[in-house]
Parts: C-alpha cells; sequence; structure tokens
C-alpha cells in the first residue's frame, strides 16, 4: 500500500529562522511528488512537481528536493505570510486515474513576526 | 488566476435534504476531474473521478448512490450529496489538471454542514 508520512505535524518559527519539512513515502513506483501549501478553508495550492531522484525546484523562499525515499521542502527566512498547512501527495504509476494522488497528513507551520 | 471554481463554498443543509455541487474549469477543458474529500485535520482523500460523458468512477468505500457525480460538459462537473446525514459534513475539493503530466489545480472547496 502507498504511504506518504509528513513531519513534524507542526512547525512554529520566528520570521526568519529557515527549516525544512520531510515528506517520507513508500510506494510501488513514482510517477510524481507534489507539494502543495493549503490556507485555512481552501483548497490546495499547486507548489512543485518533482519527478526524479536529485531534482531540485525553487519559489521564492522554498525550494523542493527529492530523494529515492523522501522529499524536502526547505523554507529560506520564513515571513509571517508563508505560515499555512504543506502537504505532500505522491502520484503513482499505472491505471486511468492520473488524478490520483496520496496525500500526507500535512505540516502545519506557523511563522511568528 | 483561479484554473478551477467551485460553488458554493459553504453550505449549511437539513438531514435528509440533497445538496449540489458544482466544479468549473477556467479557460481548459477538462474530460475528467477528481473529487476529494477532507475532514477536519485530515489529509484529502479521493472520492471519486468524474469523466465527461460517461460513468464516473468511485473510490472503495465511498457510496455512488449517495455521492451521485455528473460530468455533462467539459468545463463542468457536479457532486450531488443525496439523503444527506450529519456524519456527510466534510470539505468537499474538486480537481483537474489540464491533461497527463500537468499538475492537479484544486478548487476553493465546499464546506458542507449537515444538521
Amino acid at each position: 500500500e502507498d504511504q506518504v508520512t509528513q513531519s513534524p505535524e507542526a512547525l512554529r518559527l520566528q520570521e526568519g529562522e529557515s527549516s525544512s519539512l520531510n515528506c517520507s513515502y513508500t510506494v510501488s513506483g513514482l510517477r510524481g511528488l507534489f507539494w502543495y501549501r493549503q490556507d485555512p478553508g481552501k483548497g490546495p495550492e499547486f507548489l512543485f512537481t518533482l519527478y526524479s531522484a536529485g531534482e531540485e525546484k525553487e519559489k521564492e523562499r522554498l525550494k523542493a528536493t527529492l530523494t529515492k525515499k523522501e522529499s524536502f521542502l526547505h523554507i529560506t527566512a520564513p515571513k509571517p505570510e508563508d505560515s499555512a498547512t504543506y502537504l505532500c501527495a505522491v502520484q503513482v504509476p499505472g491505471g486511468t486515474s492520473y488524478g490520483k494522488l496520496t496525500f500526507g497528513q500535512g505540516t502545519i507551520l506557523t511563522v511568528h513576526p | 488566476g483561479a484554473v478551477v471554481s467551485q460553488h458554493p463554498s459553504w453550505v449549511i443543509c437539513k438531514s435528509g435534504t440533497s445538496v449540489k455541487i458544482e466544479c468549473r474549469s477556467l479557460d481548459f477543458q477538462a474530460t475528467t476531474m477528481f473529487w476529494y474529500r477532507q475532514f477536519p485535520k485530515q489529509s484529502l482523500m479521493l472520492m471519486a473521478t468524474s469523466n465527461e460523458g460517461s460513468k464516473a468512477t468511485y473510490e472503495q468505500g465511498v457510496e455512488k448512490d449517495k455521492f451521485l457525480i455528473n460530468h455533462a460538459s467539459l468545463t463542468l462537473s457536479t457532486l450531488t450529496v443525496t439523503s444527506a446525514h450529519p456524519e456527510d459534513s466534510s470539505f468537499y475539493i474538486c480537481s483537474a489538471n489540464r491533461g497527463p503530466g500537468s499538475p492537479l489545480h484544486f478548487g476553493n472547496g465546499t464546506r458542507l454542514t449537515v444538521t
């Protein structure tokens, strides 16, 4: 069974304090790993897609990396507006449901000014 | 800007009634859309895949007679929660992508409360 585990469950940072979020996955095969940001009461907002080990993507203060077993979302010098729940999801090969993502539980990030 | 639009954003209904939720793809055609559900403090779970012009595909454990899906056009899918009960109260989110290989974009969700 495909599994995605995110850690920590919650993370509290001071503004400017860099840190990383972890997403560990156990899958039969990986088509893609996705990072989303979700604000309270809203749908997830797409951030990154990673396809193969060693791949990195960057967007403003965020950088996502991928290995064969896990992905990290690095947040550099975070600001209060980066506060949100960050979701990791995997898509596996096979089947016709290419929109079927298996999500982790998410990491709730709070950045204090 | 938004890629997927969902309506309504919240709805309160009485037990036993039915509720319809709309999901539209903006500026692109989506032959397939996806309906997810999210319970408080839990992650998203795929409920069903909505296929334009054909029957929806439901995930294991999802009652197809309770959650009716209609995908009548290339830009619109609807989810109807029939004979709603309090345990159906949840956050329902639809999604679509521009095709295989492109990321899944989500609507802003519908908060359903059944009293």
